[in-house]
């Protein structure tokens, strides 16, 4: 159990495209999700956390009107990269939370590697 | 304060050793501390987590031994073999907060065969 996936796995786009990244939590319902964005050979850094039905919420200097989320359901977030730039190419990673005892562990998606041109 | 020190940065270990990666923190507010593989190109998968009312847990080849009074906790891998060669990352969090993990650097570790 506890199975998150992502969608797409890797995405190639051209600068000033956007990009929607989709996380589902497949066997669970997440009341939380987070967007995680990771450089080569890096830590994972933590750029937003939502939950579902409200806005979310934005680490210092993540800029919100570039990364859009939405977190429409308990099972679905989506991350869009808006107006991409090749400074944007990365490896995102979300991960979710589910409700009850083990609230506070976070399962994490396959993440997403977006190259952008 | 709300640092997760990891060290050391590289490990590499003979097949069959064993593999230790430390971590330290400063908030006393942490009450959750996972430790997470990664391989390369993937998403990060739970190993073990632990709670600071036992000094070990132990699941297969993996312990954490924590250390309330020092603040640190440690991720013990016993018998490495090569298919353990990732980067793994410790992390903590407060119960009940806005379940934010904070990560260690991680630590790439390669067991040799």
């Amino acid at each position: 159990g506890a199975v998150v996936s992502q969608h797409p796995s890797r995405v190639i786009c051209k600068s000033g495209t956007s990009v929607k990244i989709e996380c589902r939590s497949l066997d669970f319902q997440a009341t939380t999700m987070f967007w995680y964005r990771q450089f080569p050979k890096q830590s994972l850094m933590l750029m937003a956390t939502s939950n579902e039905g409200s806005k979310a919420t934005y680490e210092q200097g993540v800029e919100k009107d570039k990364f859009l989320i939405n977190h429409a359901s308990l099972t679905l977030s989506t991350l869009t990269v808006t107006s991409a730039h090749p400074e944007d190419s990365s490896f995102y990673i979300c991960s979710a939370r589910g409700a009850g005892a083990a609230t506070d562990t976070q399962y994490f998606g396959p993440g997403t590697r977006l190259t952008v041109l | 304060q709300q640092q997760v020190k990891q060290s050391p940065q590289s490990l590499i270990v003979q097949k069959g050793g064993i593999s230790i990666i430390n971590c330290a923190y400063e908030n006393t507010a942490f009450d959750y501390f996972p430790w997470y593989q990664q391989f390369p190109g993937k998403g990060p998968a739970l190993l073990i987590a632990i709670r600071p009312d036992v000094s070990e847990k132990k699941e297969g080849r993996f312990t954490i031994s924590f250390n309330k009074s020092a603040k640190q906790f440690s991720l013990h891998i016993m018998d490495s073999q090569p298919g353990d060669s990732a980067t793994y990352f410790c992390a903590a969090s407060i119960t009940g907060n806005t379940g934010k993990l904070i990560f260690g650097q991680g630590t790439t570790l390669q067991v040799k065969p």
